[in-house]
């Protein structure tokens, strides 16, 4: 198994607070992506990053903000958490390299998040 | 723009007999193709990816996937299903402009029924 770790695998948190979820890795791996999975919906991608400190948005940004300082480590940050951040959050980690891929994703365990 | 379409969102077939999950792409260029397992409260597993080498595509646990570029399909099928099969099944689609993204099919939840 890729070497991909989630922290925490559960949070319950309130409205209105900050949150952050980490992301680590020891695969050396480029491309990081942080996606939420909802029944109905697939994984939607948040963001993803593709080098240190070089990150862009996916298709459900609003409200959620991410860093990479170090190539194992990817933050997803919720700036003030409200209920319709309830979800399962998956990351995931790509090769990425220069050439064309296929290039698969490899997933962590996934973080359980409730915002009451 | 690159799209993924699962026809079916659930799926139910006995033990021992066959399994297909459709998949339809929509694609501007020639795609990338993956098939990815989740069982229950776990994360994403790779069941095969399509490299253009080869349009039949033999992955993990017997299952595979034909590339057919006339029907923009690529169905994921196996002979004979097993209990340990029953999860949730995703098909990919990836995309290069300028960095790697992926978009996800919106699953089937396969169901095997003793």
């Amino acid at each position: 198994d890729a070497g991909i770790t989630q922290s925490p695998r559960h949070k319950v948190t309130e409205t209105g607070t900050p949150v952050t979820l980490r992301c680590h890795q020891t695969e050396n791996h480029r491309y990081m992506y942080w996606y939420r999975q909802d029944p109905g919906h697939g994984l939607r991608l948040i963001h993803y990053s593709y080098g240190v400190k070089d990150t862009d948005k996916g298709e459900v940004s609003d409200g959620y903000s991410v860093s990479r300082s170090k190539t194992e480590d990817f933050l997803l940050t919720l700036e003030s958490a409200t209920s319709s951040q309830t979800s399962v959050y998956f990351c995931a980690i790509s090769e990425g390299r220069e050439e064309r891929g296929p290039y698969e994703q490899y997933f962590g365990p996934g973080t359980r998040l409730t915002v009451t | 723009a690159q799209s993924v379409t699962q026809l079916d969102s659930h799926v139910s077939v006995s033990e021992g007999t066959p399994v297909l999950l459709r998949c339809n792409y929509s694609s501007s260029y020639s795609p990338s193709l993956f098939w990815y397992v989740q069982h229950p409260n776990k994360g994403l597993q790779l069941l095969l990816k399509y490299t253009s080498a080869a349009t039949l595509v033999k992955g993990i646990n017997g299952f595979e996937a034909e590339f057919k570029k006339s029907e923009t399909s690529f169905h994921l099928t196996k002979p004979s299903a097993h209990m340990s099969d029953a999860a949730e099944y995703f098909c990919v689609v990836s995309l290069f402009s300028g960095t790697y993204k992926y978009i996800f099919g919106t699953g089937t939840r396969l169901k095997v029924l003793a």
